[in-house]
């Protein structure tokens, strides 16, 4: 699975936009771009994946450079709940091998009033 | 509700014991994975097994064991506990689509 750099972390207001910036040039063409956080001690949670294309889901908004070797997960109206760690994690989603995650040290990020 | 359990929540012990750690898969996943976090090592992946069947080995330490019943909930078994065993660990499951993580037990061992 392709290594990943995430700034250590980011600050935002809340009901602005937190934009998450991922690096992963070493990504290979069949390599997914995940995206999942963890708020204080809880499990990590799912929050959006994506290949090729921009993705939009009801969470966030993952934008996904042409050359793959970055990506940006928006959050649009950041709250306060949203104060967590997030890990972006490149995932080979074929073979046994998806599920054996590598999490790498994430973004804290801090949702102020 | 995540839809995936896991028992207990906390669990203290000491140093030499043995433990069980139990998760219950999301109705209809198939696979079950166990994950380490600690505070020095972060989220690390133990193991996989797949309807009953181990299927990866993560960094997984000789005194840890698991397995997959039946039913498809895993438990995870900890002997010879040391200090540094001491983390959360989480269980998740899929059968299709992104991993469902179960709230964690967080082991102490004194």
């Amino acid at each position: 699975d392709a290594k990943t750099t995430q700034p250590p972390s980011m600050d935002c207001a809340e009901g602005r936009a937190a934009n998450l910036p991922c690096n992963h040039s070493t990504i290979s063409g069949n390599e997914y771009v995940y995206w999942y956080r963890q708020i204080h001690s809880q499990g990590p949670q799912y929050i959006i994946h994506g290949l090729k294309n921009n993705e939009t889901n009801e969470m966030a908004s993952l934008i996904i450079t042409e050359d793959r070797k970055s990506s940006t997960l928006i959050l649009p109206h950041a709250t306060l709940r949203d104060t967590a760690v997030y890990y972006c994690i490149g995932v080979n989603a074929g073979g046994t091998s998806y599920g054996k995650l590598t999490f790498g040290q994430g973004t804290i990020l801090t949702v102020h009033p | 509700d995540s839809g995936v359990t896991q028992t207990p929540k906390h669990l203290i012990t000491a140093t030499g014991q043995r433990v069980t750690l139990r998760c219950s898969p999301r109705s209809g996943d198939l696979s079950v994975y166990w994950y380490q976090q600690s505070l020095d090592q972060g989220l690390q992946f133990l193991i996989q097994y797949y309807n009953g069947e181990e299927r990866a080995k993560g960094n997984i330490l000789e005194r840890f064991s698991a397995q997959q019943f039946p039913d498809l909930h895993s438990e995870l078994n900890l002997s010879s506990l040391e200090l540094g065993d001491s983390a959360l660990y989480f269980c998740a499951s899929r059968n299709q689509g992104p991993l469902l993580f179960g709230p964690g037990t967080r082991l102490t061992v004194l």
